[in-house]
C-alpha cells in the first residue's frame, strides 16, 4: 500500500476552520484518499473519500492537490465533538478487497 | 450508531484461554472486516469475509480465526491467550467488498488478558 505522512498533533479553536494536510508522493493513478477518524472510546468513523476531484459532503471537504501527491481535510467550523484521532488512507481501486490500512494519523485538539 | 454492533463490550480472562467475539454487520451489507487495536500496534486489519467467504488476510496470528454465518454475522475466535492480546478488537461492514466502499465500525470489544 502507498505510504501518506500526516503531522502528528494539530490543535484548533472552537468554530474556526481546520484545515488537516496528509502527503501521498507515492499515490498510484487508482488510489482513493480516504479519511476516517477515531473519537475517544470510540471505532473509527469514515468522513470523506475522493479520487481525484475535490469533494464536499455534510462532515468535510476533501481537497486534492493536482497531483494527486498530497490532500487537505477541511473542517469548515471545529466543535469540541471534532477532537479525534484523523486518519488518512489510500484505498487502491483494483484490489477487490477493501482493508484499511491506518497509520498514525493526527491527533486533533480544539479549544473552546 | 453506525448500525454495525459487536459483543462482548468488555471480556476480561486469563492466558491460555479461548474467547469468541461476536459481530452482526450493518442491514444488507456483505462484507465483515476484524481489526485490533493496541497501544503499540495502532489500528491493524486482521481479515475480511465476504458473503460467507474469506477475502482477505492481514496481520491475524494462527491462534485467532473466523468465520462469516449465512445469516451475515461474523465471529472472530481468540486461542491459546497471551497477555499481548489484550487490545481492543472492533468490526466493520461494508456493502460490498470493494475498496471505496466506506466501512461502518462496530463500538468494538476490549478484551483484557490477565
Amino acid at each position: 500500500d502507498a505510504k501518506t505522512t500526516q503531522p502528528n498533533s494539530m490543535e484548533s479553536n472552537e468554530e474556526e476552520p481546520v484545515h488537516l494536510p496528509c502527503n501521498h508522493s507515492t499515490i498510484s493513478g487508482t488510489d482513493y484518499i480516504h479519511w476516517y477518524r477515531q473519537l475517544p472510546s470510540q471505532g473509527p468513523e469514515y468522513v470523506i473519500h475522493g479520487l481525484t476531484s475535490n469533494v464536499n459532503n455534510r462532515m468535510a471537504s476533501l481537497a486534492i492537490a493536482e497531483d494527486r501527491k498530497s490532500s487537505t481535510l477541511i473542517l469548515h467550523r471545529a466543535t469540541l465533538r471534532d477532537a479525534a484521532v484523523y486518519y488518512c488512507i489510500l484505498r487502491d481501486g483494483r484490489t477487490s478487497y477493501g482493508k484499511l490500512t491506518f497509520g498514525q494519523g493526527t491527533i486533533l485538539t480544539v479549544h473552546p | 450508531d453506525s448500525g454495525v454492533t459487536q459483543t462482548p463490550k468488555h471480556l476480561i480472562t486469563a492466558t491460555g484461554q479461548r474467547v469468541t467475539l461476536r459481530c452482526s454487520p450493518r442491514s444488507g451489507d456483505l462484507s465483515v472486516y476484524w481489526y485490533q487495536q493496541s497501544l503499540d500496534q495502532g489500528l491493524q486489519f486482521l481479515i475480511q469475509y465476504y458473503n460467507g467467504e474469506e477475502r482477505a488476510k492481514g496481520n491475524i496470528l494462527e491462534r485467532f480465526s473466523a468465520q462469516q454465518f449465512p445469516d451475515l454475522h461474523s465471529e472472530l475466535n481468540l486461542s491459546s491467550l497471551e497477555l499481548g492480546d489484550s487490545a481492543l478488537y472492533f468490526c466493520a461492514s461494508s456493502a460490498t467488498g470493494l475498496s471505496y466502499n466506506e466501512q461502518f465500525f462496530g463500538p468494538g470489544t476490549r478484551l483484557t488478558v490477565l
